[in-house]
């Protein structure tokens, strides 16, 4: 049970900004929010992550609402190699244990 | 930083045979996780480690699959015997645990095929 929902697929235009939205209503205090994404033929790869507050890294910024219950991943200016599957995930505690669900799949159209 | 290393990147063999899936973590990292991924079931978390000592393997699907962890930079994942429905991608990933919520470093996994 991933506790996360997300829509199934995306699209966006090359150089356009892109949101990502996730919902996690049952989340409790303690989880921390994952975005990993995975390119064509390899391994997931970390995105960003937090825990109330907004965060910014070179990758891309998480919005987290201020009920906890959803937040939004944002890719400033989308490029073709953007293209992957994005995950949201809750992680808990400090196992680094995480749940995959199914993500989004993000198409860039040039 | 090589990263972490799974091998062999492809393995084809066929039914009731014995499979061995190789995993070098990053060095200096204490958690090791073996995932598999298929188009039916996603990405599944199937074990992991912490300090070579496993932690959870409630995701391993049968006695057939089993995992070792011999040292801080080795790890393997069995399959013995092997069933078509075992083909998927095989990830494994290692995080520095002693900071809280380190992110996952993923191999580029070994593609499974059980004819």
């Amino acid at each position: 049970d991933a506790k996360t929902t997300q829509p199934n697929s995306m699209e966006s235009n090359e150089e356009e900004p892109v949101h990502l939205p996730c919902n996690h209503s049952t989340i409790s205090g303690t989880d921390y929010i994952h975005w990993y994404r995975q390119l064509p033929s390899q391994g997931p790869e970390y995105v960003i992550h937090g825990l109330t507050s907004n965060v910014n890294n070179r990758m891309a910024s998480l919005a987290i609402a201020e009920d906890r219950k959803s937040s939004t991943l944002i890719l400033h200016r989308a490029t073709l190699r953007d293209a992957a599957v994005y995950y949201c995930i809750r992680g808990s505690g400090n196992t680094g244990k995480l749940i995959f669900g199914q993500g989004t799949t993000l198409q860039v159209k040039p | 930083d090589a990263g972490v290393i799974q091998s062999p990147r492809h393995e084809v063999t066929e039914m009731g045979q014995e499979v061995t899936l190789r995993c070098k973590p990053i060095s200096g990292h204490d958690y090791l996780f073996w995932y598999r991924q298929t188009m039916m079931r996603g990405l599944e978390l199937l074990i992991y480690f912490n300090n070579n000592v496993p932690i959870d393997d409630s995701g391993m699907p049968e006695d057939r699959f089993s995992a070792k962890m011999p040292n801080a930079s080795f790890s393997t994942l069995k399959i013995q015997p092997s069933e078509p429905r075992d083909s998927a991608v095989y990830f494994c990933a290692s995080s520095l645990g002693t900071k809280p919520n380190s992110p996952l470093h993923f191999g580029n996994g070994t593609r499974l095929t059980v004819t």
